[in-house]
């Protein structure tokens, strides 16, 4: 059984560009947040998906936006990169309606704004 | 949101001794889990625990959520303890997959 699984694991990008960044919730689970970890610090939610749709978004700009697909895979884009977008990002999965209370959590994306 | 204080900020301990971390929170909650971020970044859940007592091997946990705070315990700390504890909680306007985190717990165990 697979857990959350989270692509790339490392990436470097220049200021003012756009990354994707993608996840696979573990098997059986159709609820994926996201996260932002920056060096020191717990992490801090950007937004949740289910069923296609943005559910609860945490205090970040517009320029993070998401997408899920039919298979719950999810995806965080980050436009006009800044210096301060340099974190770990962080994707974690949940059943919804079974109810299953722990969250789990991949490997994340390390993401390096130069 | 909530507010989530974690303590002590560090701890340094030699193998085989006995620790305590806590969280406090600044408003009911709804959910409280504790996880240990590895180096490598991966945060392995430990306990899901809303309220009262669990006990899974050497670790440990309780929450008192009328006083609004949580303990976890490691007894007999090994090496392989090292890492990053954090407690995190959702408040009762969440859904489950939103949860407010602490800065965390740094834990270095001694050989």
């Amino acid at each position: 059984d697979a857990g959350v699984t989270q692509s790339p694991t490392h990436l470097i990008k220049t200021r003012g560009q756009q990354v994707t960044l993608r996840c696979s919730p573990k098997s059986g689970h159709d609820t994926v947040s996201w996260y932002q970890q920056a060096l020191g610090q717990g992490p801090q939610f950007i937004f949740q998906y289910y069923e296609e749709e943005e559910r609860q978004r945490g205090n970040f700009p517009d320029r993070f936006s998401g997408h899920q697909f039919p298979n719950y895979s999810s995806e965080l884009n980050v436009n006009a990169l800044l210096l301060g977008d340099s974190a770990l990002y962080l994707c974690a999965s949940n059943h919804r309606v079974l109810g299953i209370e722990k969250l789990f959590f991949g490997s994340g994306t390390q993401l390096s704004v130069l | 949101g909530i507010q989530v204080e974690q303590s002590p900020p560090d701890l340094i301990l030699q193998e085989g001794a006995n620790s305590t971390l806590r969280c406090n929170f600044s408003d009911s909650v709804n959910n409280l889990q504790w996880f240990h971020q590895n180096p490598w970044g991966q945060l392995i859940n430990l306990f899901y625990i809303p309220s009262g007592t669990k006990q899974n091997g050497r670790l440990s946990a309780t929450t008192v959520a009328t006083e609004r705070y949580s303990l976890l315990y490691i007894s007999s700390s090994q090496t392989t303890d090292s890492g990053v504890y954090f407690c995190a909680v959702g408040d009762r306007g969440s859904t489950l997959g939103r949860l407010y985190f602490g800065r965390g717990t740094q834990l270095t165990v001694w050989p």
